[in-house]
């Protein structure tokens, strides 16, 4: 079974620029989170889906981040425009439920770097 | 709010060495407690979890007890190897159906021949 996929795998994009990242979860999650980690500070919870709808999306950070699952199938993580601060490993996670004790799977992350 | 705090690091230890990785937690109710790690390259794989207290999740020689009293989950192993290197998340998921798991700052961990 494949796990979670995300790409691209790195990306070095100039200030100002767009991009945007690609996550697939593991077939038949309904649920799939966006995750991020900038320099050594800690992994924060961006928004939560399930199916296509938003479900939660707290944590992003401001309007220059757009997220959609459209057909609740893979989900996209736009930036636009970067800036530098957006530099660090975004990851992207799906699990089956959201019972407190059901595991969550991850992605390895794509790492973005903005200069 | 919940938080998640463990030692920071870097841990450098000889092959054969013990380990324990310090986490402690704030939260309301009773959450689920995890151990995530990631191996250089790779990305965040669970390594071991604990659902209520008193419960010991282990794997691959990896222990940690889910301790209420003192609202711990230490992660230890009692002999490592190089291939344990790596970056060790704690995190906990609030009970009931929330979904948001809260991290730690993460422990880098080293271990040589």
């Amino acid at each position: 079974e494949a796990g979670v996929t995300q790409f691209p795998s790195h990306s070095v994009i100039e200030k100002g620029q767009t991009v945007t990242l690609r996550c697939d979860p593991i077939s038949g999650h309904d649920n799939l989170y966006w995750y991020r980690r900038v320099m050594g500070k800690e992994i924060k919870f961006l928004l939560h889906f399930v199916k296509e709808s938003k479900q939660d999306e707290s944590g992003m950070p401001n309007n220059r981040f757009l997220a959609e699952r459209t057909g609740g199938t893979y989900s996209t993580l736009k930036v636009q425009p970067a800036e530098l601060e957006d530099s660090g490993v975004y990851f992207c996670a799906s699990s089956q439920d959201y019972v407190s004790g059901n595991t969550i799977y991850f992605g390895e992350g794509s790492w973005l770097t903005v200069v | 709010g919940n938080s998640v705090t463990q030692m920071e690091g870097p841990v450098t230890l000889s092959e054969e060495a013990f380990l324990t990785i310090n986490c402690t937690y704030t939260a309301t109710g009773y959450p689920s407690l995890f151990w995530y790690v990631q191996y250089p390259g790779e990305g965040l794989q669970l390594l071991l979890k604990a659902t209520k207290a008193d419960d010991k999740g282990s794997n691959k020689g990896f222990e940690a007890t889910y301790r209420k009293e003192t609202t711990s989950f230490h992660l230890e192993k009692g002999s490592v190897q190089v291939s344990d290197s790596a970056v060790y998340f704690c995190a906990l998921r609030p009970g009931g159906s929330n979904y948001k798991l809260t991290f730690g700052k993460g422990t880098l961990l080293t271990v040589n021949p």
